[in-house]
């Protein structure tokens, strides 16, 4: 069976400082990935979406990128965090096109 | 732009009663829809798919799509306090491969 892997859990991060969260995928090949991100009391925000090693859309400009080095394998960047990045960073794999998209258990990002 | 809009709530129910969930979507050519489930501080997670008109029975959820009315719902039959939760409607662009998700409806059963 499918499973994805997301971390770390939480992350308290001073405002400048560099972000790396890490999504990975066991079971299946060649999965679309996704990394949303969640405010708090809000609705679920696309930041990046990738079908394959090395390709990335991005959805929302901002001071964040993502990477595919491996086919499972979704890496959530920034060189300098702001305070409005603060949220709930969500990792998610879609198998076949229409499937439903399915969730890590999220990183909870807070910039002080 | 498209957009998936739900009420936010909060739906209150009492613990047995039907509870119901709207969603409107705004993009025609969608063929795929999800609600998905997210408690407080949780991820979501997927609870009903459905892809044609008509109703979808599991278990205590029953999913209903209308896509003349570009309408979708979720039924919560015999509702438990554990169904307590935020819940998303997703729907799926017409190449298969993005979901649009709503702000989520909060849902809270009353013992």
């Amino acid at each position: 069976s499918q499973t994805i892997h997301q971390w770390p859990a939480t992350l308290v991060q001073p405002v400048g400082s560099p972000l790396s969260l890490e999504c990975t995928v066991e079971g299946t090949s060649n999965p679309n990935l996704y990394w949303y991100r969640q405010a708090a009391g809000r609705g679920l925000q696309l930041l990046f979406y990738s079908v394959g090693i090395g390709q990335i859309s991005s959805e929302v400009p901002q001071n964040l990128s993502a990477s595919r080095p491996q086919d499972r394998q979704f890496i959530l960047s920034s060189k300098k965090l702001l305070l409005s990045d603060s949220g709930f960073y969500l990792c998610a794999w879609q198998g076949l096109y229409n499937s439903p998209l399915h969730f890590g258990n999220g990183t909870r990002l807070t910039v002080t | 732009q498209k957009e998936v809009e739900q009420n936010s709530g909060p739906l209150s129910v009492p613990e047995g009663a039907i509870a119901s969930l709207n969603c409107t979507y705004s993009d025609r050519g969608s063929q795929s829809f999800f609600w998905y489930r997210q408690y407080s501080g949780k991820s979501p997670e997927l609870i009903m798919s459905i892809y044609s008109n008509g109703d979808k029975e599991d278990g205590r959820f029953t999913a209903q799509l209308n896509k003349a009315s570009q309408y979708v719902s979720l039924l919560i039959r015999d509702s438990q306090p554990s169904d307590s939760a935020t819940y998303l409607c997703a729907v799926g662009n017409n190449a298969g491969n993005m979901l649009t998700f709503g702000g989520g409806t909060r849902l809270m059963v009353k013992p």
